[in-house]
């Protein structure tokens, strides 16, 4: 079963708009993580925070993590059509695995 | 750094066939899983080793799946016999020590059984 789920689904802007996906998951978590996959490609990690920190940023990234509300996000600034791809979250708790959400399809349009 | 490197990147065979999918770790990663990513299910653990030992097998579907890693550089896993159902694409992903690190992950094996 997935632990995180990602809100929206899917999400269509114009480039230089910001881009806000959600994740939300159930059980505690030592760490939180987000990746990005392109078409066809392997998934690539972005940024990871710890359940003891509630902001950080990376580049345009700005991640945030409510662990009371269970919930992650993360922002886009000013987006590209490079941009254009798949996140997912990603949690890791006490199971001993990495669980996956079902990702948010991300659309810049140029 | 080469990365995570898999072979082969496309593969379609019949069913009833065998079925073998290799991986190269990034130098120096302890850890290594296999994952499957299909659209009605999204991205799912398989097998997990650390230092070359199965940690966590849970994932894998049945009998007809089996891993191995005989060495720090290498795994293959295998589908014995094939069934349409196992199309999908096969990432595998290797991390310096553990679940809870940055994994990286292998470009994929698009896998399509007739």
């Amino acid at each position: 079963s997935q632990q995180g789920e990602e809100d929206p689904q899917a999400l269509s802007i114009q480039e230089g708009e910001n881009a806000t996906m959600n994740c939300s998951y159930k059980t505690s978590i030592n760490n939180l993580q987000w990746y990005r996959q392109n078409s066809g490609r392997g998934l690539v990690h972005l940024i990871l925070i710890r359940s003891n920190e509630r902001e950080k940023h990376s580049g345009r990234l700005r991640v945030t993590l409510d662990t009371s509300k269970k919930s992650s996000s993360l922002l886009i600034t000013a987006s590209r059509a490079a941009d254009t791809a798949s996140y997912f979250c990603a949690t890791s708790g006490s199971a001993r695995q990495l669980t996956f959400g079902s990702g948010t399809q991300l659309t810049v349009l140029p | 750094d080469a990365g995570v490197i898999q072979s082969p990147r496309h593969e379609v065979t019949e069913m009833g066939q065998e079925v073998t999918l290799r991986c190269k770790p990034i130098s120096g990663h302890n850890s290594l899983f296999w994952y499957r990513q299909t659209m009605m299910r999204g991205l799912e653990l398989l097998i997990y080793f650390n230092n070359n030992v199965p940690i966590d097998d849970s994932g894998m579907p049945e009998d007809r799946f089996s891993a191995k890693m005989p060495n720090a550089s290498f795994s293959t896993l295998k589908i014995q016999p094939s069934e349409p159902r196992d199309s999908a694409v096969y990432f595998c992903a290797s991390s310096r020590s553990g679940v809870q690190e940055t994994q990286y992950f292998g470009p994929g094996t698009r896998l399509l059984v007739l």
